[in-house]
């Protein structure tokens, strides 16, 4: 049992390119989350996927796209990455998208925009 | 809107000191609320949480409870050890009109031999 893996740890990208950060989970949950770390802000919520078929937008969305694969998985892409955008990406499941439910995260994948 | 405010750290002690982070919130309606822990190069695990008023969450010598009247969650240990060094996230969650998790900024805490 894995729990939530993320790849890749690590990438550099230069401003403009684009590419997808990829996050499955094998807890067969129904909920999944993509979040940014920055240094003294916390995690924020980019995007999330209630269910399979469904995503939403979070707080700070734009920039990001998300695709719900399946169920297992949730991927996150940037177009044309920006500097804005160099940060720590968490991707996060829980069972039912409950408040009270427990998020279960990924190692995350840090991100560098030249 | 809704926040989370954490004391800024670091904080530094000894082990064997008494630790409290403080936690204050800012939320319409009844949130359910967390601690989750980062050990470096890691993600987030949750430590403790609590979804209703006066309810207390506590695993491994840590404690936190809901205080709606203060709309606080601190988080305490009585006798915190090396391996306790780490980054401490509160958080609060809502489902109410979408999903809404707001995280505090983390506090790092550094233990001493």
């Amino acid at each position: 049992n894995a729990g939530v893996t993320q790849t890749p740890k690590f990438q550099v990208l230069k401003t403009g390119q684009s590419m997808t950060l990829q996050c499955a989970q094998d807890m067969n949950h129904n909920s999944m989350y993509w979040y940014r770390q920055d240094p003294g802000m916390g995690l924020r919520l980019i995007y999330y996927s209630a269910s399979e078929g469904t995503t939403d937008k979070g707080e700070v969305p734009n920039g990001y796209n998300v695709s719900r694969l399946n169920k297992r998985e949730f991927s996150l892409r940037l177009e044309s990455a920006a500097p804005s955008q160099t940060s720590v990406y968490f991707c996060a499941s829980n069972p039912e998208g409950l408040s009270t439910d427990t998020q279960y995260f990924g190692p995350g994948t840090r991100l560098t925009v030249l | 809107g809704n926040s989370v405010t954490q004391m800024e750290g670091p904080v530094t002690l000894s082990e064997e000191a008494f630790l409290t982070i403080n936690c204050t919130y800012t939320a319409t309606g009844y949130p359910s609320l967390f601690w989750y822990v980062q050990y470096p190069g890691e993600g987030l695990q949750l430590l403790l949480k609590a979804t209703k008023a006066d309810d207390k969450g506590s695993n491994k010598g840590f404690e936190a409870t809901y205080r709606k009247e203060t709309t606080s969650f601190h988080l305490e240990k009585g006798s915190v050890q090396v391996s306790d060094s780490a980054v401490y996230f509160c958080a609060l969650t809502q489902n109410t009109g979408g999903f809404k998790t707001i995280f505090g900024a983390g506090t790092r805490l550094f233990v001493k031999a």
